[in-house]
């Protein structure tokens, strides 16, 4: 079955950086785009940004644009998340998601999150 | 990049039926079939319950349902459970190969 575990949230000064990471099991990794979904305290979902299967191709949300990279390890079967110049409306649970063959497919499996707290 | 509107809450009490509507724009909702539904318990992984806009992934009870007409998508869930009690959000692919979620809506049983 499909599994993602989502590492690596934490406290984190403004301004900082963070990397979060993304376990994938249960499925060919190589073979499926994956996003990351964030989820400020008491708000809703906020779509963050994608990645080819491949890598070649990377989208992101205007929130993050320029700040955040994701990247991905196809041989590992992990997904990241680069996180730099943290802003105190980062803070949020992100989750990473399984998508389809192309970057228009359905977000279809989620992972539990990982809690990221920027703070001074 | 703008949420999807949804109502903030619904209610409707076991046996009933009811629907989450979701409204968008020509940029999205209206643009693409591309339309996904997830409930959400606090504190668990979001499940998708309805993709590309009408159809039902494998072991989704055929209560839940989807349909979309032009900018609008909506969700029915027919003969409410108390399990279903949970936030509702809808999802749409955007042009420029981003995604838009709605604001969420919190569906209670009563």
């Amino acid at each position: 079955q499909v599994q993602l575990v989502e590492s690596g949230g934490g406290v984190v000064q403004p301004g900082r950086s963070l990397r979060l990471s993304c376990a994938a099991s249960g499925f060919t990794f190589s073979n499926y785009a994956m996003h990351w979904v964030r989820q400020a305290p008491g708000k809703g979902l906020e779509w963050v940004a994608v990645i080819s299967y491949d890598g070649s191709n990377k989208y992101y949300a205007d929130s993050v644009k320029g700040r955040f990279t994701i990247s991905r390890d196809n041989s590992k079967n992990t997904l990241f998340m680069q996180m730099n110049s943290l802003r105190v409306e980062d803070t949020a649970v992100y989750y990473c998601a399984k998508g389809g063959a192309a970057v228009a497919g359905t977000l279809g499996y989620w992972g539990q999150g990982t809690l990221v707290t920027v703070s001074s | 990049q703008s949420a999807l509107t949804q109502p903030a809450s619904v209610s409707g009490s076991p046996g009933q039926s009811i629907t989450i509507s979701c409204t968008g724009t020509s940029s999205d909702v209206g643009s693409y079939n591309l339309v996904s539904w997830y409930q959400h318990h606090p504190g668990k992984a979001p499940k998708l319950m309805i993709y590309e806009g009408s159809k039902r992934p494998s072991g989704v009870s055929n209560r839940f349902s989807g349909s979309k007409s032009g900018n609008m998508a909506s969700l029915t869930i027919s003969g409410l459970q108390a399990e279903d009690e949970a936030d509702y959000y809808c999802c749409s692919y955007a042009r420029s190969s981003t995604w838009v979620f709605g604001g969420g809506t919190k569906l209670t049983v009563l």
